[in-house]
C-alpha cells in the first residue's frame, strides 16, 4: 500500500460528459502529480500540484483541469469526454516538489472508460 | 528535453535464468535515473534509483541496475527471475521544469517469466 488513495477506481461514462477524480496523498506529501496512461500513448504527465499551487504541466487538454486544496486533497477535472480519453489516471505524490530525489508514490489508478 | 528510451516492447525469460531490461536516457546535465514495475491493475511502485556514487544500484525484489554514462543507458538486471517477476517495468528519468521536478517514463516494456 502506497498511502495514496485515488477514488473512483472504475468510471463508465457518456462521450461529452463530465467527470471529477479524487486523489487523497500521501500523509505529509505535499507535491501531487497526475499521469495517463493508455494503450497508445504510454504513462503520459499531465500535471503537478505542490502545496496548493501548480508547478508544471505536461500534455494536459484544456478540456481537463485540476487543483489542490487545503487539505493537499487533489482533483482532475475532465470534461466533454471523448472516447479517447479512455485511460487509466494515476495520481502520484512526493515529500516536495522542488528537493527530492524523484521518488513518487503512486496510487492504484482510476480506470475511465467513455462510451 | 530529457527522455527515456526502451527498446523492447516484451522481455521472454526462463524462471531461474538471469533478466535484462533495457533502457537509455537523454539529458542535459547529471541525469536522475529510476526504475518501477506495474503489476496488473495496480499503479506503479519503486524500485530503485540512480542519483550518484556506484554505477550499480541495488533495489527491491532482488533487482540491480547498471549505469553507464558512456552508453547512457541504465538496465534493469535480476540474476535469477521469478515467475511473479512477470509485471511491466518503466524507466524514467527526472526532469525539471520551471525548477520542480517531474518524472518522464520511457514506454514500458512488459517482462514475461515462463515457469
Amino acid at each position: 500500500d502506497s498511502g495514496v488513495t485515488q477514488t473512483p477506481k472504475h468510471l463508465i461514462t457518456a462521450t461529452g460528459q463530465r467527470v471529477t477524480l479524487r486523489c487523497s496523498p500521501r500523509s505529509g506529501d505535499l507535491s501531487v502529480y497526475w499521469y495517463q496512461q493508455s494503450l497508445d500513448q504510454g504513462l503520459q504527465f499531465l500535471i503537478q500540484y505542490y502545496n496548493g499551487e501548480e508547478r508544471a504541466k505536461g500534455n494536459i487538454l484544456e478540456r481537463f483541469s485540476a487543483q489542490q486544496f487545503p487539505d493537499l486533497h487533489s482533483e482532475l477535472n475532465l470534461s466533454s469526454l471523448e472516447l479517447g480519453d479512455s485511460a487509466l489516471y494515476f495520481c502520484a505524490s512526493s515529500v516536495v516538489g522542488g528537493a527530492n530525489t524523484g521518488e513518487l508514490f503512486f496510487g492504484e489508478g482510476s480506470r475511465l472508460t467513455v462510451l | 528535453a530529457q527522455s527515456v528510451a526502451q527498446p523492447e516492447d516484451q522481455v521472454n525469460v526462463a524462471e531461474g535464468n538471469p533478466l535484462t531490461v533495457k533502457c537509455t536516457y537523454s539529458v542535459s546535465g547529471n541525469p536522475y535515473l529510476f526504475w518501477y514495475v506495474q503489476y496488473p491493475n495496480r499503479g506503479l511502485q519503486f524500485l530503485l534509483k540512480y542519483i550518484t556514487g556506484d554505477n550499480l544500484v541495488k533495489g527491491s525484489y532482488g533487482f540491480e541496475a547498471e549505469f553507464n554514462k558512456s552508453q547512457t543507458s541504465f538496465h534493469l538486471k535480476k540474476p535469477s527471475a521469478l515467475v511473479s517477476d512477470s509485471a511491466l517495468y518503466f524507466c524514467a528519468v527526472r526532469a525539471t521544469d520551471t525548477g520542480f521536478q517531474k518524472l518522464v517514463f520511457g514506454t514500458g516494456t512488459r517482462l514475461l517469466v515462463s515457469p
